[in-house]
């Protein structure tokens, strides 16, 4: 199966402590996308990359989170210092820069912070 | 902001047709979304316009008024495994997807 995947799809972490994600996006797929979403509710938009370079990054992000795409295929997502309010699904997407409106998602890894 | 305005919940019937209203902001936009999203999935793309009128693609039916700031989704012959969520969002100015908070359609047998 070559679609987006995500690793770990599940991580339980003490408040505090720093977690990292990682999105691996269709290979061919030159956007990838980092969203949010809590129960109840549609995803929030965190920030995405054309190829390696960070395009936008969401003005609800706080210093805390951090993303990278150093090579232009995989990403990572850092939470530093977790707080109870970071508990969400973590999803990212992929797309073709010239159809950015089918973004294919993935998995999702789920955050729980004691 | 850019509020993206949909039901919370609707039911419907097995075989029936269903129609999932969504309203938007119309300050910059650049096209309008559905995903579907089953109950601890990832969404799946459904639809995409960008354009005035109605888009069909098998059962599922999608359409825009950009005028109005307003798009529904149609769901016909009505199945059980349609039963999920369903995410209306718009992309503004960049490629970004804005979310509402999602319709949650129950069918019954």
């Amino acid at each position: 199966d070559t679609g987006v995947s995500q690793d770990p799809r599940h991580k339980i972490t003490k408040r505090g402590q720093n977690v990292t994600f990682r999105c691996d996006p269709i290979s061919e797929h030159n956007r990838l996308y980092w969203y949010r979403q809590t129960l109840g509710q549609g995803p929030e938009f965190l920030t995405y990359f054309q190829n390696e370079a960070q395009l936008e990054k969401s003005r609800l992000l706080s210093d805390r989170f951090s993303a990278e795409r150093p090579k232009g295929s995989f990403s990572t997502l850092e939470i530093q210092r977790t707080e109870q309010g970071d508990s969400a699904m973590y999803l990212c997407a992929s797309s073709l820069k010239l159809r950015p409106w089918e973004q294919y998602f993935g998995p999702g890894t789920r955050l729980t912070v004691t | 902001g850019q509020n993206i305005d949909q039901p919370t919940e609707m039911t419907a019937t097995e075989g029936a047709i269903v129609q999932i209203n969504c309203t938007y902001q119309t300050s910059g936009f650049n096209g309008l979304f559905w995903y579907q999203q089953h109950a601890g999935e990832a969404p799946t793309f459904l639809s995409y316009n960008v354009l005035d009128g109605l888009e069909e693609k098998g059962r599922f039916s999608s359409f825009l008024s950009r005028s109005k700031g307003y798009s529904y989704l149609l769901l016909k012959e009505l199945q059980m495994k349609d039963s999920a969520s369903y995410l209306c969002a718009a992309s503004y100015n960049t490629d970004k997807l804005i979310f509402g908070t999602g319709t949650r359609l129950q069918v019954f047998p």
